[in-house]
């Protein structure tokens, strides 16, 4: 049982280019999200999905775009890298709300934009 | 708006310590309370989720209390161990369901 499994581990990008962020759980849960985390700022939220073909927005959307075409796949997409999107990316999944439900965390995506 | 605040931000101890770590939140009405544990470069585990009917939960030498009237909760651990050193990080729901806000965290560094 691998949990959640994110990919790339590191990427180096510069201003303008584009590239996706790949999370994958094998927990057949429901909700996935992805968080942003700066020195500081503690844990954000960008987007989230509650099932299979749904997405929302989360605390700080701009500038992401997020894919949920398969139950077990969440993408976090950047169109055109900046280097305010400099930061560490964390996914996670849950089997339902977090009234009553934790969250599983990813191992992270380190991503540096020059 | 929620506001999640963890003081102090870091903090030693000598191993065998027991100790406490704060964990403070501007609007009482919540679900639930939880606390998360990050070692360096890794993703968070979940340490203790406590509901709000609930005032304690416990794990091993982990004790979570939750007082939602003052706004607080307390993440206590006995008998402190190097292998405990990593951020604690506790976070509310708020908002939508679905979104969790969190504290800035607590480094502890447990010396031998």
């Amino acid at each position: 049982n691998a949990g959640v499994t994110q990919t790339p581990k590191f990427r180096v990008l510069k201003t303008g280019q584009s590239m996706t962020l790949l999370c994958a759980q094998d927990m057949n849960h429901e909700y996935m999200y992805w968080y942003r985390q700066d020195p500081g700022m503690g844990l954000r939220l960008i987007h989230y999905s509650v099932g299979e073909g749904t997405t929302a927005k989360g605390e700080v959307p701009d500038g992401y775009n997020v894919s949920r075409l398969k139950k077990q796949n969440f993408l976090l997409g950047l169109e055109s890298a900046a280097p305010s999107q400099t930061s560490v990316y964390f996914c996670a999944s849950s089997q339902g709300t977090s009234l009553w439900e934790t969250q599983y965390f990813g191992p992270g995506t380190r991503l540096l934009v020059l | 708006k929620q506001e999640v605040t963890q003081i102090p931000a870091a903090l030693s101890v000598p191993e065998g310590e027991n100790l406490v770590l704060n964990c403070s939140f501007t609007d009482s009405a919540i679900y639930n309370l939880q606390w998360f544990r990050q070692d360096p470069g890794k993703g968070l585990t979940s340490l203790l989720l406590i509901q709000s009917s609930q005032r304690e939960q416990t794990s091993g030498r982990l004790n979570a209390s939750l007082d939602k009237s003052s706004g607080r909760s307390t993440l206590y651990i006995a008998a402190s161990q190097p292998g405990d050193s990593a951020t604690y990080l506790c976070a509310v729901p708020t908002g939508t369901a679905s979104k969790l806000t969190f504290g800035t965290g607590t480094r502890l560094q447990v010396t031998l």
